[in-house]
């Protein structure tokens, strides 16, 4: 186990409704980044935080937004979601000894219907 | 040009079998290299780091040419248990983490 955890698992949203997704770091990891998995395919960068600030971004539109907690927790937040948006997101902390591994959470599934 | 190209697969081999991935990637200031696995419907989890002067950890090995841009996963006497998707992950400094699209295994008895 990786000590990254992520709620809620799965979620059906509608077309234009806003959904959060969260993540807890691994214990001592300052850094969490998040992703987007569509089926098939390999994960995609969307954004990363370290210490409450947004450290980098991806090619995603700025109705993915984020943030970060004191406690390196994290929130994905997508409004006006499209049915593109469906897939696995992932995030993914580091921190530890080697900054550049992530460990990831098991993901949440979005199906946007 | 993607940033990280991967054989796309699947590969199906025998039990026993040996085989091997490659990975190309674009940007030559890249600085970290890695190789994960992934399970059906599971997260990432890392298999191993990548180094210059190549890896091994049991029955896989990891290679790095940074001449060629070009990383590889060797994985000999396959297992059942080794059938998963691998992914190939570069590093270009910071934040910017790029994942390749995977490249399927299939081990049959």
């Amino acid at each position: 186990e990786t000590g990254v955890t992520q709620s809620p698992t799965h979620l059906i949203k509608t077309r234009g409704q806003q959904v959060t997704l969260r993540c807890s770091s691994q214990s001592g990891h300052n850094t969490v980044s998040w992703y987007q998995q569509a089926l098939g395919q390999g994960p995609q960068f969307i954004f990363q935080y370290y210490r409450e600030e947004e450290n980098g971004r991806g090619n995603f539109p700025p109705r993915f937004s984020g943030l970060q907690f004191p406690n390196y927790s994290s929130e994905l937040n997508v409004n006006a979601l499209e049915l593109d948006d469906s897939a696995l997101y992932l995030c993914a902390s580091s921190g530890g000894l080697d900054t550049n591994i992530q460990y990831f959470g098991a993901g949440t599934r979005l199906s946007v219907l | 040009r993607k940033e990280v190209e991967q054989d796309p697969g699947p590969f199906n081999v025998p039990e026993g079998a040996t085989v091997a991935f490659n990975c190309t990637y674009s940007n030559s200031a890249s600085q970290s290299f890695f190789w994960y696995r992934q399970d059906c419907r599971k997260e990432p989890k890392l298999l191993m780091s990548v180094y210059s002067s190549g890896n091994e950890d049991g029955r896989f090995t990891a290679q790095l040419n940074r001449a060629s841009q070009y990383i590889s996963l060797l994985i000999r006497d396959s297992k059942l248990s080794d059938s998963a998707t691998y992914l190939c992950v570069v590093n270009t400094g910071g934040f910017k983490t790029i994942f390749g699209a995977g490249t399927r295994l299939f081990v049959k008895a």
